[in-house]
């Protein structure tokens, strides 16, 4: 089992703040993806990213995947209370992915 | 489409019953798995299958079983609860291999609780 680490575990900032979350392995994968999971529900895919050194924009949302393909980090510009939610990040083989314990980010109005 | 469907979203069981939780998919999606998630611990893979007939280990198998004779179901099941077991499980399909065709479709979940 590939393992992946998140940091911080928990997130708090008030709306219009920046944040970033990091998902770090001492193993390489082939592509990264992240998901958002919010209370009640499955968790939903954000992005996945593929080349090492790739950053991908989704609106305020920027992923970055590491030159070694060993992290990625997530940034989130003025973020907002909707941007509250779980952030997983996910890497592993065809079959068996692998999540991170998670990111539990809480956007205060 | 309904997408990925579990029942039950509750359940309380008692130490030594057991239960089966049902998942079902509309989309003709190949690859189906189950994970179980708790607090601080992310999401854990117990088994999945790469189509009808076909189901493998995940990380946490023990005290589990599967079975896929149609490509829409994915029943697990839980012999002999333990308390150990307590978790929400979640079910999720891809239409192929997840890290090559892009995409994990998530159940809503099952709060299963053993008392």
């Amino acid at each position: 089992t590939q393992l992946l680490e998140q940091s911080p575990q928990f997130l708090s900032i008030q709306e219009g703040e920046n944040l970033t979350v990091y998902c770090n392995s001492s193993s390489v994968f082939s592509s990264l993806q992240w998901y958002r999971q919010e209370p009640g529900e499955g968790p939903v895919l954000l992005v996945t990213v593929v080349t090492g050194g790739e950053v991908k924009k989704l609106k305020r949302l920027t992923f970055q995947f590491g030159d070694a393909r060993k992290d990625s980090s997530l940034h989130i510009t003025a973020a907002q209370p909707g941007d509250t939610g779980l952030y997983l990040c996910a890497g592993g083989s065809d079959y068996k992915l692998s999540f991170g314990a998670g990111t539990t980010v809480t956007v205060r109005a | 489409n309904a997408g990925v469907t579990q029942t039950p979203k509750f359940r309380i069981l008692k130490i030594g019953q057991s239960m089966t939780l049902q998942c079902t998919q509309d989309m003709n999606h190949n690859y189906m798995y189950w994970y179980r998630q708790d607090p601080g611990m992310g999401l854990k893979l117990i088994y999945y299958s790469v189509g009808a007939g076909i189901t493998d280990k995940g990380e946490v198998p023990n005290g589990y079983n599967v079975s896929r004779s149609t490509t829409e179901d994915f029943p697990l099941r839980l012999e002999l609860a333990a308390p150990s077991q307590t978790s929400v499980y979640f079910c999720a399909s891809s239409y192929g291999r997840v890290m090559s065709t892009g995409e994990l479709f998530f159940g809503e979940g099952s709060r299963l609780t053993v008392l």
